[in-house]
């Protein structure tokens, strides 16, 4: 089945720092969500992106499908940014299969 | 929109007993809800697909005798644990999608399993 791997695995930063993550698939996909977990489990929708770039406030992701991969970037950086970032793919099955996570920590 | 509810958000049962969870959306229909597990530090791991009005189909290595997925109406899909041992202690995530197969997923807070 197809691989999605997100690097880094852990990232700390200092807020106001900006932070770029990556999410590589080893296979063509239909669809691609990123998601927020944050501490207390809840998942956040963050961006459907399939391809292209979009922006919502100071997260920004672009998808280069033909190239198998998405990154995610977090500007200005806060603290209520901490957490767990996943990637998730549709490979053409209507299913989404995670990646293998960034977590995040915002310090103050 | 695409609120999905998930309940209870913590349970704790004992050894032997049957742990039932209920995933809802809210405000749209889902023809189709999903079920994940986490184990902790780790991703979410697709468990099943649950399909209103037909049987689930489970990914392969899921024990559909112990994990049951009943998906009665558009808006309810339930998992029910059974027979509950230690090693089913995790967190379980619901999920559904409003509309078309490749409409993007709204999942529920999920729940955290506890079996003493």
């Amino acid at each position: 089945g197809i691989q999605v791997e997100q690097s880094p695995p852990d990232l700390i930063l200092q807020e106001g720092a900006n932070s770029t993550l990556r999410c590589n698939f080893s296979d063509s996909v239909n669809n691609l969500q990123w998601f927020h977990q944050n501490p207390w489990g809840q998942l956040i929708n963050l961006f459907y992106i399939p391809s292209g770039t979009k922006q919502n406030g100071r997260l920004s992701a672009t998808t280069v499908a033909t190239e198998r991969y998405s990154l995610l970037y977090i500007s200005s950086s806060q603290t209520t940014d901490s957490g767990v970032y996943f990637c998730a793919v549709d490979p053409g099955t209507y299913k989404y299969i995670f990646g293998t996570g960034t977590r995040l920590k915002v310090l103050a | 929109g695409a609120v999905v509810s998930q309940h209870p958000s913590r349970v704790i049962c004992k050894s032997g007993t049957s742990v039932k969870i209920e995933c809802r959306s809210l405000d749209f229909q889902a023809t189709t809800m999903f079920w994940y597990r986490q184990f902790p530090k780790k991703s979410l791991m697709l468990m099943a697909t649950s399909n209103e009005g037909s049987k689930a189909t489970y990914e392969q290595g899921v024990e559909k005798d112990k994990f049951l997925i009943n998906h009665a109406s558009l808006t309810l899909s339930t998992l029910t644990v059974t027979s509950a041992h230690p090693e089913d202690s995790s967190f379980y995530i619901c999920s559904a999608r409003a509309g078309r197969p490749a409409a993007p997923l709204h999942f529920g807070n999920g729940t955290r399993l506890t079996v003493t």
